[in-house]
This record gives C-alpha cells, sequence and structure tokens, in this order.
C-alpha cells in the first residue's frame, strides 16, 4: 500500500521559474508533513514541514499548500535557482511517531 | 549545526558476509533510526529504536537484520548474511530532545554494494 504518492517524478524549470511538486497521502491519522531535500550522495536534508492546523506555511521562497479535505499537499519554490536542483521528497508521519513515510521523489532540474 | 555521521560512506561486500554499518547520533537526541533507499527508489523505514530496544520495524527488517547501540555514542546496523538485493544507500537518523519528529536529522548514508 503506497501511503504517500508524489509527482512529477522529475520536472525541469527556467531559472527564475515557480517549481511545484504535488503529494497526496492516504492515512488520515497522519498529521506532520515534512518535505526533504537530497542532493546526490548525501541524505535527505529537512526543507519545510506544516502540521494540519493550518493550511499554507511559507520560508524565504519554499511554500507548502495543504488541503485538508483533499489529502493533498504541495511544494512551491519561488524563483527557482540552479541551486535548487536536487531530488525533493514529501513525507509523511504521525507527530509522535516513530517513522516517515516517504513518496517517490522528484527530481528537480533547473536550468539556468 | 549537529550532525549524524555514518561510516564508512561506501562499503563493498561479497554475498554473504557480514557487514556492519556505523552511525553516531546526535548527541541529545533519544530515537535512532534506519531508512534505506535502493538506487533511484523512494526512502524506506528499515526501524527505530528508543531506550536501548526496538520500538518498531517494517517487514524488510528481517531476521538478517540486527541493531545495536553498543556504547553510549554509537549505534549500528549488522546485516548478517548479506544479499545482492541488499545493495542500497542505509541511512541512519536520530531525534527527539523535544519529540519524536523534532529535530529528525539523517546522516549522509552508507552506500552497500553486495557483489
Amino acid at each position: 500500500q503506497q501511503q504517500v504518492k508524489q509527482s512529477p517524478q522529475s520536472l525541469i524549470v527556467q531559472k527564475g521559474g515557480i517549481s511545484i511538486i504535488n503529494c497526496a497521502y492516504e492515512n488520515t491519522a497522519f498529521d506532520y508533513f515534512p518535505w526533504y531535500q537530497q542532493f546526490p550522495g548525501k541524505g535527505p536534508a529537512l526543507l519545510i514541514a506544516i502540521r494540519p492546523d493550518v493550511s499554507e506555511k511559507k520560508e524565504g521562497r519554499f511554500t507548502i499548500s495543504f488541503n485538508k479535505s483533499a489529502k493533498q499537499f504541495s511544494l512551491h519554490i519561488m524563483d527557482s535557482q540552479p541551486g535548487d536542483s536536487a531530488t525533493y521528497f514529501c513525507a509523511a508521519s504521525r507527530y509522535n511517531f516513530n517513522k516517515f513515510y516517504f513518496g517517490s521523489g522528484t527530481k528537480l532540474n533547473v536550468k539556468p | 549545526e549537529p550532525e549524524v555521521t555514518q561510516t564508512p560512506s561506501h562499503q563493498v561486500t561479497q554475498m554473504g558476509q557480514e557487514v556492519i554499518l556505523r552511525c553516531v547520533p546526535i548527541s541529545n537526541h533519544l530515537y535512532f533510526y534506519w531508512y534505506r533507499q535502493i538506487l533511484g527508489q523512494k526512502v524506506e523505514f528499515l526501524v527505530s529504536f528508543y531506550n536501548n530496544e526496538i520500538s518498531e520495524k517494517s517487514e524488510i527488517f528481517d531476521d538478517q537484520f540486527s541493531v545495536e547501540r553498543p556504547d553510549g555514542s554509537n549505534f549500528t546496523l549488522k546485516i548478517r548474511s548479506t544479499k545482492l538485493e541488499d545493495s542500497a544507500m542505509y541511512f541512519c537518523a536520530s531525534s527527539g530532545v523535544r519529540g519524536r519528529v523534532y529535530g529528525y536529522t539523517f546522516g549522509s548514508g552508507t552506500r552497500l554494494t553486495v557483489v
């Protein structure tokens, strides 16, 4: 059972454009939704996270939008830069539980 | 910024051999985890460890796998008899000064290649 579905698999965006990555989850008990950024050869690094009591969270150029009724959340990267080129994973968890369920990842390529 | 340190960064082993992957979690963290990522696929949970015992494990974490915190700083994953399909990146993570997801930090991983 795929607990978290992520799309697209890959994304090419021009420098300065907006990158949008979408995730959908199944388990309504999930209440913590982080996004991780992973560069080649490195571990996932927490980028931004949201809990379902808010519909949007913004940190710099990164915004999570959350739709509880649709069980969907998305990452928006504004003014995308070549340095943002990485693989992005959404994840979900119950806040006081042990583990994350990860999406399948989106490879973002920001062209100069 | 505190880091989770993993060694070695790359390990090549023969099928059937035992391998131990090592991790030094962030010093004041209480919860420890192993995940794996087969090349090009998503990150998958293997096991969590708290208070010197396994608190949860996935179906991947069968009898070939074991974890240990042999001293106050290290956290290890042992694979008893490696198979070709164990080839993956293995990530250690730690968390939980104020709650399990608080400060959840991954190491840079150990790439295990079974030949």
